[in-house]
């Protein structure tokens, strides 16, 4: 099966700009996630999606994060405006179903640097 | 806040040796655990888990351990093969909640 697609795989953008990222899961998983990992740290949960309904976005800063599933497959997530402090990689991950026993499959990421 | 950690950033151990990773969790809601292994401009990759039921967890030269009192599990991987070398996060799941750890990252030498 094909993997967890993710673009662009690398991103430079200059503080205040803003950008996109897109996701495209695995065919049949109705749970997508987007997780942010900073350079030394695990990845941090950004919000999750089941089918297009967001499950859990507590830790989206939501005066600057946006994400959206539309239609229940592809994902784009979206800073504006960006700050220094995004510099990371965002990981887009899905699994079959909501909670359960489920590894997720991650996709490659997308490494953001904002100068 | 942190509630799972693996507070060896690093390890390095010789091709054919045992490695074993380290890592410690808070939340006793915690009930499912998994092991990601992750090479550079890759994402992480399923490596191996265990549910809060079990005590041992094996599969090839992979094992993992959980102590649910002491509120940690290991990873140990026999033989440890230049190949294994990556950084290996720990996560904890409880429902929809999945935390990973900081990672280790794995060196092995030939």
């Amino acid at each position: 099966e094909a993997g967890v697609a993710q673009s662009p795989r690398y991103k430079i953008i200059e503080k205040r700009q803003s950008v996109a990222f897109w996701c495209n899961p695995i065919s049949g998983h109705a749970t997508l996630y987007w997780y942010q990992q900073i350079l030394g740290q695990g990845p941090k949960l950004l919000i999750q999606f089941q089918n297009n309904g967001v499950v859990d976005d507590s830790q989206l800063p939501k005066d600057r994060f946006s994400a959206e599933r539309l239609k229940g497959v592809d994902s784009t997530l979206k800073i504006q405006p960006a700050k220094l402090e995004d510099s990371a990689v965002y990981l887009c991950a899905s699994s079959l179903g909501e909670g359960g026993r489920r590894s997720y499959t991650f996709g490659s990421g997308t490494r953001l640097t904002v100068v | 806040d942190q509630q799972v950690k693996q507070n060896s950033p690093s390890l390095s151990v010789q091709e054919g040796r045992i490695s074993i990773l380290n890592c410690d969790y808070t939340n006793s809601m915690f009930d499912y655990f998994l092991w990601y292994k992750k090479y550079p401009a890759e994402g992480p990759t399923f490596l191996i888990s265990i549910s809060s039921i079990k005590d041992k967890n094996e599969d090839g030269r992979f094992t993992v351990f959980l102590n649910k009192s002491a509120k940690h599990l290991s990873l140990h991987i026999v033989p440890s093969q230049p190949g294994d070398s990556a950084v290996y996060f720990c996560a904890a799941r409880s429902n929809n909640d999945m935390r990973f750890g900081a990672g280790t990252r794995l060196t092995v030498k030939p």
